[in-house]
């Protein structure tokens, strides 16, 4: 079974700063996916970023990117710049390539103080 | 743009009474998904849907729960009689397909309380 791990249950940033958030894995599969999803208090979960694992290249939308290191497991997300809107909850969240559930972590609340 | 709509948006309910929740997947997208999430824990996957049937599901989805597209727009999830420990936010997913196009997107939850 595969298990996603955030270690970081709270984090707090500074506006305009940059945070990155932690997140490990562990999958005997070769070919999966992986996601940031965001839950602002609202509670919809909304995608932030989405990494291919036979993609060496990392994932970058904006703001947001990713540092994924396969070999370790690893797939942390970088926030630069942060923003107040970008205060919520962070998941991680692993896909095997041949199945359909999304496997979260417990997430990571993001606090961000002005 | 498209969105995945959940109705209600919150319910009650007497423990051992049947529940329904009801969602409104992106019009264009052929596979959903319930997840469910109990306070203060992390998200957990129900069951996936695709052509009319269950295409994967979870320990947790048990013959208490059922799915179904009962037209061409909703997708339900049935609880027969509800457990206190059913308790949860209930999220619906839909994506347009598997493999690189596949992006699940969430609606906004149906918060449960079973009493």
């Amino acid at each position: 079974a595969q298990t996603v791990t955030q270690s970081q249950p709270e984090m707090s940033v500074q506006e305009a700063e940059t945070v990155t958030l932690s997140c490990t894995y562990d999958t005997s599969e070769s070919d999966y996916y992986l996601f940031w999803y965001k839950q602002p208090p609202s509670r919809q979960m909304i995608l932030v970023i989405r990494q291919e694992a036979y993609k060496q290249q990392n994932a970058t939308e904006n703001r947001f990117s990713v540092n994924f290191q396969k070999a370790a497991k690893s797939f942390s997300l970088k926030i630069s710049d942060s923003q107040l809107g970008d205060a919520a909850m962070y998941f991680c969240a692993y896909r095997r390539n041949s199945g359909y559930a999304l496997n979260f972590g417990k997430g990571t609340s993001l606090l961000v103080t002005p | 743009e498209p969105e995945v709509t959940q109705t209600p948006s919150h319910q009650v309910t007497q423990m051992g009474q049947e529940v329904i929740l009801r969602c409104v997947p992106i019009s264009n997208h052929l596979y959903f998904y319930w997840y469910r999430q109990i306070l203060g824990q992390k998200v957990e996957f129900l069951v996936s849907f695709y052509n009319n049937e269950i295409s994967e599901k979870s320990e947790i989805f048990d013959d208490q729960f059922s799915v179904e597209r009962p037209d061409g727009s909703n997708f339900t999830l049935k609880i027969r009689s509800t457990k206190l420990e059913d308790s949860a936010m209930y999220f619906c997913a839909s994506s347009e397909g598997l493999g690189a196009a596949e992006t699940q997107y969430f609606g906004p939850g149906t918060r449960l309380l079973v009493l």
